[in-house]
């Protein structure tokens, strides 16, 4: 079947590094995703791989094995703004678009 | 800089109402997509619409739901005969000719049946 699971819940410190994992089932493989959703709004588009290796974009980096199907999501030099959830997210060969339910993210002072 | 749109912000209906929750995708973008997002739970993918026509769509897109491009500006999703679970946030979303690429997604439109 397809999958994708991540962990329910995070907590982390301002200024610190968190690593966000993601694993996925699915049946054929065109790129995982990941996206950020604030309480109440539309998600927002953080870093795509279609290729295995790290991907750096300021703050925020993903990294992407496909023979593990495992991603995960690093954030630096973590704000109170990055308290969020974290949507991971592959197109699989049917190109569905299969969601995972989020990391919820919380930030602390 | 662009953004999607959608209509409105929160839909009132009585079970059995049909609804039209209504978006404007990004001007050059090609590929169009509703979600729906129980409160709490994940986003959950309805379909996908490429060159006029469904390219994908999700078990949960059955019968009761419809698209359209009615013009060269609004995707629309149609429910008809809306039901009680249908109440959740519907969004609209829209990529470029990379398709199932970067995504951006509207603000949102909750939908609450009663």
């Amino acid at each position: 079947g397809q999958n994708i699971d991540q962990p329910t819940e995070m907590t982390a410190t301002e200024g610190a590094i968190v690593q966000i994992n993601c694993t996925y089932q699915t049946s054929g493989f065109n790129g995982l995703f990941w996206y950020q959703q604030h309480a109440g709004e539309a998600p927002t588009f953080l870093s795509y791989n279609v290729l295995d290796g790290l991907e750096e974009k300021g703050r925020f980096s993903s990294f992407l094995s496909r023979s593990k199907g495992y991603s995960y999501l690093l954030l630096k030099e973590l704000q109170m703004k990055d308290s969020a959830s974290y949507l991971c997210h592959n197109a699989g060969n049917n190109r569905k678009l299969i969601w995972g339910l989020g990391t919820s993210l919380a930030v602390n002072p | 800089e662009p953004e999607v749109t959608q209509t409105p912000s929160h839909q009132v209906t009585q079970m059995g109402q049909e609804v039209i929750l209504r978006c404007v995708p990004i001007s050059n973008h090609l590929y169009f997509y509703w979600y729906r997002q129980i409160l709490g739970q994940k986003v959950e993918f309805l379909v996908s619409f490429y060159n006029n026509e469904i390219s994908e769509k999700s078990e949960i897109f059955d019968d009761q739901f419809s698209v359209e491009r009615p013009d060269g500006s609004n995707f629309t999703l149609k429910i008809r005969s809306t039901k009680l679970e249908d109440s959740a946030m519907y969004f609209c979303a829209s990529s470029d000719a990379r398709g199932y690429y970067e995504q951006y997604f509207g603000p949102g439109t909750r939908l609450t049946v009663t």
